[in-house]
């Protein structure tokens, strides 16, 4: 078993839907949580860092954390063709340091 | 500010072959990494720089070497290239203050191996 697992995709979406995308995990150690995107033939960037459980909204997209199911999930309010790209759930037990990664999950918003 | 540079780009090995890749960050960063990343198995880490000095060993460090030159420099070395080493290789960086904890990538390598 991957220590964290993804939904693979690809998903497909109209436009102005609301995408959920989910992690699971196994080691109960990691406490910071982050989700990247990542544009094809691109380096990833960070879009969302939450600390331990709970919600965090920024803009259309929130992150929550559930560290009792040891799940987390990223969503996007009102997708536009522009989220169109590759995201990647990262986690670290200790802050900063030895991040591991989800194999990413490929969303297309369609126009 | 260029933030996390790689070279090159692009490159096409044989079997047998040996390289280096370079990356360079102008974020006065202490930590560096060096991934890679194939389909359907997300980023790896192959090997990691905490400061300048030192390196340890990520996830999947067979067939490689690093070398953290100085602060802002670290290399990745395939002795002889394999095959199974095509990738996209990512090098990051990692800020040490609680508020800069964004990893920030390269732009990539992408390698090929025949």
């Amino acid at each position: 078993q991957k220590e964290v697992e993804q939904d693979p995709g690809p998903l497909s979406v109209p436009e102005g839907a609301i995408v959920s995308l989910n992690c699971t995990y196994s080691n109960s150690a990691f406490q910071y949580f982050m989700w990247y995107r990542q544009y094809s033939r691109k380096g990833p960037e960070l879009l969302m860092y939450t600390y331990s459980s709970g919600n965090k909204e920024d803009g259309r997209f929130t992150a929550q954390v559930d560290k009792s199911s040891k799940y987390i999930s990223l969503f996007i309010r009102d997708s536009q063709p522009s989220d169109s790209a590759t995201y990647l759930c990262a986690m670290s037990e200790v802050y900063g340091q030895n991040f591991v990664f989800g194999p990413g999950t490929r969303l297309s918003v369609l126009p | 500010n260029a933030g996390v540079t790689q070279t090159p780009k692009f490159q096409v090995l044989k079997t047998g072959q040996s390289m280096t890749l370079q990356c360079a960050q102008d974020m006065n960063h202490n930590s560096m990494y060096w991934y890679r990343q194939d389909p359907g198995m997300g980023l790896r880490l192959i090997y990691y720089s905490a400061s300048e000095g030192t390196t340890d060993k990520g996830e999947v460090p067979n067939g490689y070497n690093v070398s953290r030159l100085n602060k802002r420099e670290f290399s990745l070395r395939l002795e002889s290239a394999a095959p199974s080493q095509t990738s996209v290789y990512f090098c990051a960086t990692t800020g040490t203050s609680y508020d800069d904890y964004e990893q920030y990538f390269g732009p990539g390598t992408r390698l090929t191996v025949t």
